[in-house]
This record gives C-alpha cells, sequence and structure tokens, in this order.
C-alpha cells in the first residue's frame, strides 16, 4: 500500500474557526511533510517531521500549529487563519528524510478556503 | 541560490504526438532528482528519481534523462494520451549531512494539454 490518506478533502472556515487537517500513512515512513500549495504554483515546504520529532518548521506563522501523535499519523491544527491561507495542503511521507533518492508520496490534498 | 527552472510554461499537441519537457536546475551539492506529474487538485505522483550516476530512467511512456555535467534534464512523453494533461514538476534535492533533510527545491512546473 503506497498510499498516503488525507480529511477532509474539502475545509471552509472563518477566520475565528479552530480546524484541523489530518494525515495517514501506513507504509512505515519516518519523514512527514506539510506543503501548501496555491493555484498554478508548486509545492511550498511547511514542515517535517522527522521520526516523529519536528524537524523542519519553514518560518511558518503560529496560526498553523502541526502535531504528529505517531509515526503513522501528522495533523495540522488551524487557528485564526487569513483568507491568503486559502489554498491546497498536501501531505507527504517518505521512508526516511534527508540523503538518498526517498520518494515522497503525496497525499489528494484538502482545498482550504478561508472566508 | 538553488533555483530550478521549467519550460516551456504550457504546451499544447495533439493526442498520439510525442513531447518534451526540460529542466534546468542550481541546486547544489546535487543529490537527486524528479518528476512529477500533478492532475489539477490532485497531489502530485512521483514518475522518475535518479541520482548523479545515472542518465536515463523510463517509467511506460515517461523517459527522463540527466545531465549532472550541464545540469540539465528532460522529460520525454511517447505516444501522448488524454490523460496526460496535467502540470509536470521538476524537483531536485540538495545533498545534506548525515541524516538532515535534503531540501526539495520545485521548478514552477510545465502545464501539458493534450487534444483529441
Amino acid at each position: 500500500d503506497t498510499e498516503v490518506t488525507q480529511t477532509p478533502k474539502h475545509l471552509v472556515m472563518g477566520m475565528t474557526n479552530k480546524k484541523s487537517l489530518k494525515c495517514e500513512q501506513h507504509m512505515g515512513h519516518r519523514a512527514m511533510y506539510w506543503y501548501k500549495q496555491k493555484a498554478k504554483k508548486p509545492p511550498e515546504l511547511m514542515f517535517v517531521y522527522s521520526y516523529e520529532k519536528l524537524s523542519i518548521n519553514e518560518s511558518v506563522p503560529s496560526r498553523f500549529s502541526p502535531e504528529c501523535p505517531n509515526s503513522s499519523l501528522l495533523n495540522l491544527h488551524l487557528h485564526a487563519l487569513q483568507p491568503e491561507d486559502s489554498a491546497l495542503y498536501l501531505c507527504a511521507s517518505s521512508y526516511l528524510p534527508g540523503q538518498g533518492p526517498y520518494e515522497q508520496y503525496f497525499g489528494p490534498g484538502t482545498r482550504l478556503t478561508v472566508t | 541560490k538553488n533555483q530550478v527552472e521549467q519550460s516551456p510554461q504550457s504546451l499544447i499537441i495533439l493526442e498520439g504526438k510525442n513531447c518534451t519537457l526540460q529542466c534546468n536546475y542550481t541546486v547544489s551539492p546535487f543529490s537527486n532528482l524528479r518528476w512529477y506529474k500533478q492532475d489539477t487538485g490532485r497531489g502530485p505522483v512521483s514518475l522518475t528519481i535518479m541520482t548523479f550516476s545515472e542518465n536515463t530512467k523510463s517509467n511506460g511512456r515517461y523517459t527522463a534523462t540527466l545531465d549532472a555535467d550541464t545540469k540539465q534534464s528532460s522529460l520525454h512523453i511517447t505516444a501522448s494520451q488524454l490523460s496526460d494533461s496535467a502540470s509536470y514538476i521538476c524537483v531536485v534535492s540538495a545533498a545534506a549531512g548525515g541524516t538532515s533533510y535534503g531540501k526539495l527545491t520545485f521548478g514552477q512546473g510545465t502545464i501539458l494539454t493534450v487534444h483529441p
């Protein structure tokens, strides 16, 4: 099974709401990633978890809060977002982070709209 | 600064025709180069990954080439199908020390449209 699943597929939230995005993989991968993708742009890395520890935070605003409860799950908690945060949020995983041609498997994404 | 540039930005071809997409990069030190296909509103799907020592890799009708000396790669699509319509993204991974994350640098993508 080479699948990364993400829920929900679509999310509409107000600027005062709190919501969470979920990501799951059962490939035994030890690295998991959150990306943000705006229309017609490439994905932008937000966070990297390596062995369930946050290893990279690409200067993401604190209104985005990642969490890795275990090696298969990755959450992204959202609070007080702005309309410009509307985007496709992609989760990915790889066998290991770092060196080597480790394939990154992407989930289908969550389409987030902030009103 | 690590950069990946792709050309053309967009391409329209007729079904059954071949096409070639280009990728130039300045990422250093180089670890590997990947080509992804991304359908609109979906996550990217890997087509190929090539390391420094590989100069050609195929995946069905997709063939990627890599020239590490000139820092260029190409993706050739043979006998195109309507389902090939998508964005094709070139991604280069920088080598990193130890188990540190090797940062991926994404190109802007080439939008391919295949017409019947």
